[in-house]
């Protein structure tokens, strides 16, 4: 009864090497969030669709790309990995009318070398 | 932009004792306040949730206050246990996103 599965779990790239990490969800909602979250910290919200309506925070730096495809899959592509980029990236999802639950995916722990 | 204060950052209690955690907001238009755990490696989960027409509201062990004059709430953890021991993060919905509190990290010892 998975709801919001992340692929891969773990995943290791090389510095500047890029990297696209998915997200798929069974609920058909209609907004999917993506977050970094690094140690110790609260997850941040990189970007996010309404439908197929893109929203980019204003803080989130040009590196970091998403696609969503369809309702049920959205990708992270990050085209330079850093170091500093190194950390889990959560996938969230909510239905219409934003302040429901958002349902977190299990989340990709992100490693550069 | 918004801004959501949370205290303590790290609370240890006995077991069976209550935890309290506090966050403070400013943007007064927000109407949607939730409570996230998430225990170490996991996903963060919804353990309870209020919106701004309601004062109060429990669920078993746990209860969450808003004041939306003073622009706080809390969440209350009754008769801890250790598998409450975790990070909670209170969130605040503004204009459709979730802002996050710090975090505080709880650890209730046996």
């Amino acid at each position: 009864d998975a709801m919001v599965i992340q692929n891969p779990r773990y995943q290791v790239t090389q510095f500047g090497k890029p990297v696209t990490l998915s997200c798929s969800q069974t609920l058909n909602h209609n907004v999917m969030y993506w977050y970094q979250q690094k140690s110790s910290q609260a997850p941040k919200l990189l970007f996010h669709y309404y439908d197929k309506d893109f929203n980019n925070e204003a803080d989130t730096p040009d590196n970091f790309q998403s696609r969503r495809p369809n309702t049920s899959f959205c990708f992270l592509d990050i085209r330079s990995p850093g170091l500093g980029d190194a950390a889990m990236y959560l996938c969230a999802t909510t239905g219409y009318g934003f302040y429901n639950e958002q349902f977190f995916g299990p989340g990709t722990r992100l490693t550069v070398l | 932009g918004e801004n959501v204060e949370q205290h303590p950052s790290t609370l240890s209690v006995q077991e069976g004792d209550s935890a309290v955690i506090k966050c403070t907001y400013s943007d007064s238009a927000s109407n949607y306040f939730p409570w996230y755990k998430q225990e170490l490696g996991k996903r963060p989960q919804l353990i309870i949730d209020i919106r701004s027409n309601v004062g109060e509201k429990k669920d078993q062990r746990i209860a969450v206050t808003l004041n939306k004059t003073a622009k706080h709430f809390s969440l209350h953890i009754t008769e801890t246990q250790p598998e409450d021991s975790a990070v909670y993060f209170c969130a605040l919905g503004s204009q459709g996103n979730l802002i996050f509190g710090k975090g505080t990290k709880l650890s209730v010892k046996p």
